[in-house]
């Protein structure tokens, strides 16, 4: 079942911060992160695993509430190059046989 | 520098004829994955595989096949049988399933005409 993100849009002046969550009604083995830009690949974020492990490499920070499903990335003190799409992606506890699932995104857009 | 290559960046596909885009990746991973993107619904799964010789079915199946016939190839066939293949095709590749972070390639956008 597909995770739910939230919000759908955000408009930040640069400088801003934002928050992005992503929620699964199932419990979870690992919870990735991308950032889309108009018409090119997602490019990998970070991946946040059960029992606290975090992998990534931009600095973006984010957070895995595993009782909860939940997971939020954080973007502090934003950039216009933060622009773009974000997609959470969830991999269920259950031996991930229904593999890497996202959500529909969450179109960021930093403003000067 | 390594990397995952998908071909072409564009089809155009008659309505009854099958088409195949091409994912070839040199980063030696053992998983590979075909998405479909469609405007609003995020990527939808089609099929991963772990292992050559071996892939399963993700939730959007139905009208679409796959080989893996060698490690770094991994060729996604669009049948007629696919109803509605109007979309944007991603194919992605990993160290190994669940815990590792993807590497997408940049896509190819089919059209039917």
């Amino acid at each position: 079942q597909q995770p739910v993100q939230s919000p759908q849009a955000v408009i930040l002046r640069e400088g801003e911060d934002a928050v992005i969550n992503c929620s699964s009604s199932k419990a979870l083995y690992s919870v990735h992160w991308y950032r889309q830009k108009h018409g090119e690949a997602p490019v990998f974020l970070m991946i946040l695993l059960k029992g606290g492990e975090q992998k990534g490499h931009e600095k973006i920070s984010a957070s895995f509430n595993e009782k909860k499903q939940q997971s939020s990335l954080y973007l502090t003190a934003s950039q216009l190059s933060y622009s773009g799409t974000y997609f959470c992606g969830t991999v269920d506890s259950g031996g991930g046989a229904d593999g890497l699932t996202f959500g529909k995104g969450t179109h960021l857009i930093i403003q000067p | 520098d390594g990397g995952i290559t998908q071909s072409p960046k564009y089809l155009f596909r008659k309505e009854g004829q099958n088409v195949t885009l091409s994912c070839e990746q040199n980063l030696n991973h053992d998983a590979m994955y075909w998405y479909r993107q469609d405007p609003g619904q995020g990527l939808r799964l089609i099929y991963y595989s772990q292992i050559v010789n071996d892939f399963q079915k993700g939730d959007i199946a139905e009208g679409y096949s796959v080989s893996r016939e060698k490690k770094e190839s991994f060729p996604l066939t669009v049948t007629s049988a696919q109803k509605n293949p109007t979309a944007f095709y991603l194919c992605a590749s990993s160290p190994g399933a669940w815990s590792y972070g993807y590497t997408f390639g940049s896509g190819t956008r089919l059209t039917v005409v």
